[in-house]
Parts: structure tokens; sequence; C-alpha cells
């Protein structure tokens, strides 16, 4: 059981490039989440999944896109990379029972845009 | 969104608890209290979450306050290991959507 799996781990672009990061749980969860956090501070919302074919904005989507492709997998894209996307990327998962939700986080994946 | 404070950082001795305090007097009824950690940049770590009652796990207790505006995370004997950043949240719903917002957390750092 891997849990919250992310691709790649580390990545360095140039200003302008695209990539797409990747995620994947294996907990047949239906909610799946992009975060991204900056230095020194806590993390930020940038989509999220409530469930397979919807997604919807949080808290930072600009220069974001995203796809949720099944219940299993949830992509982050970066059309055209900027200095301000460097930071490190968080996915996550989650399940609800009676209105309870249990989250899970991948390990993150480190962008350097330069 | 409900908001949480936290202090920016605290100290204790190893083997001592640890106590990190949290208020969020903006809660609603029905929204759970999330505690959450994180060391170094790792992904951040569930420690234990509640609504009203107080809980307790392998890891932690949670108090949380008859008015729910605050609460509490308790490590009970502290190690090195606890070393990290650890985040109260809040967790709002809309519609069919649930969505935690981090706050910059409080840095614990345990010492011999």
């Amino acid at each position: 059981n891997a849990g919250v799996t992310q691709t790649p781990k580390f990545q360095v672009l140039k200003t302008g490039q695209s990539m797409t990061l990747q995620c994947a749980q294996d907990m047949n969860h239906n909610s799946m989440y992009w975060y991204r956090q900056d230095p020194g501070m806590g993390l930020r919302l940038i989509y999220y999944s409530a469930s397979e074919g919807t997604t919807d904005k949080g808290e930072v989507p600009n220069g974001y896109n995203v796809s949720r492709l099944n219940k299993r997998e949830f992509s982050l894209r970066l059309e055209s990379a900027a200095p301000s996307q460097t930071s490190v990327y968080f996915c996550a998962s989650s399940f609800e029972v009676g209105g309870d939700y249990g989250y899970t986080f991948g390990s993150g994946t480190r962008l350097t845009v330069v | 969104d409900a908001k949480t404070t936290q202090p920016t950082s605290m100290d204790c001795a190893e083997g001592r608890a640890a106590n990190l305090p949290c208020n969020h007097s903006t809660i609603s009824g029905n929204e759970y209290v999330y505690w959450y950690r994180q060391i170094h940049s790792q992904g951040p770590q569930y420690i234990i979450h509640g609504l009203k009652n107080n809980e307790t796990n392998e890891m932690a207790s949670l108090i949380i306050t008859e008015d729910r505006k605050s609460s509490t995370l308790i490590l009970p004997h502290a190690t090195l290991r606890d070393t990290a950043v650890y985040y109260c949240i809040v967790r709002s719903q809309t519609g069919t959507a649930s969505k935690l917002t981090f706050g910059t957390g409080t840095r614990l750092q345990v010492t011999l």
C-alpha cells in the first residue's frame, strides 16, 4: 500500500517551459488536492477534486491547470512556468466516513524555475 | 473558512509534555479540528483530529474547550524526533468538497 505517490520528486525548469506533475493514490479515496508550499509558509491549496470528473479552484489557482484522469490520478500542469512558481508541491487525497474525513499527503515535488 | 492562530515557536525539553495551543474562535458547529506536523520539508503527517470531545491516540491527545474556540495538542513525552512544525487546521466544507486550510503553524523545538 503506497498511499499517495508523486512524480517527479525534483524538477528544474526554464522560464516558459511546461510540465505536468503526477499524483496517484491507491486508497480508493474520492477527493484529491494539490497544494504548494513556499519557504517559511504553510501549504496553500491550488486546486482540488471532490470526486472523479470534478475539479475546483483553491486559494492560488493562477498559472495552473489540473486533470482528474480517473479516481486514482490527479495531475497538475504548468503551461508556462515562471520563477514565482518555484515551490514544493504536495498532493493529497481524502476519504469521508459519516462527515468525518481522513487526509493523506504525498512526499512532495520540489520544483525550481530558473 | 475558519482561521486558526498559533504561536510561532515553542521549546520543550525531551521527556516532558509539549502543549501546543491553537485558537479557532470562528469555528462552526460541524467543523473538525485537525493537527498535522511537518518534519523538514516532508509531506504533512497526520496526528489527530476531533469535533468536540477530547481525543487520544498513540501519538497525542487533543483537548478541545467546551465552547470549541480553542484547542491544545499534547505530546505526552516529547522526543528529539518530535521537532517539527505543527499545524492546527479547521476543515471547511463546501458542498461535497472539504478542504484543509493551513496557517503558518508552530515550530516546536525539542531539546536535550
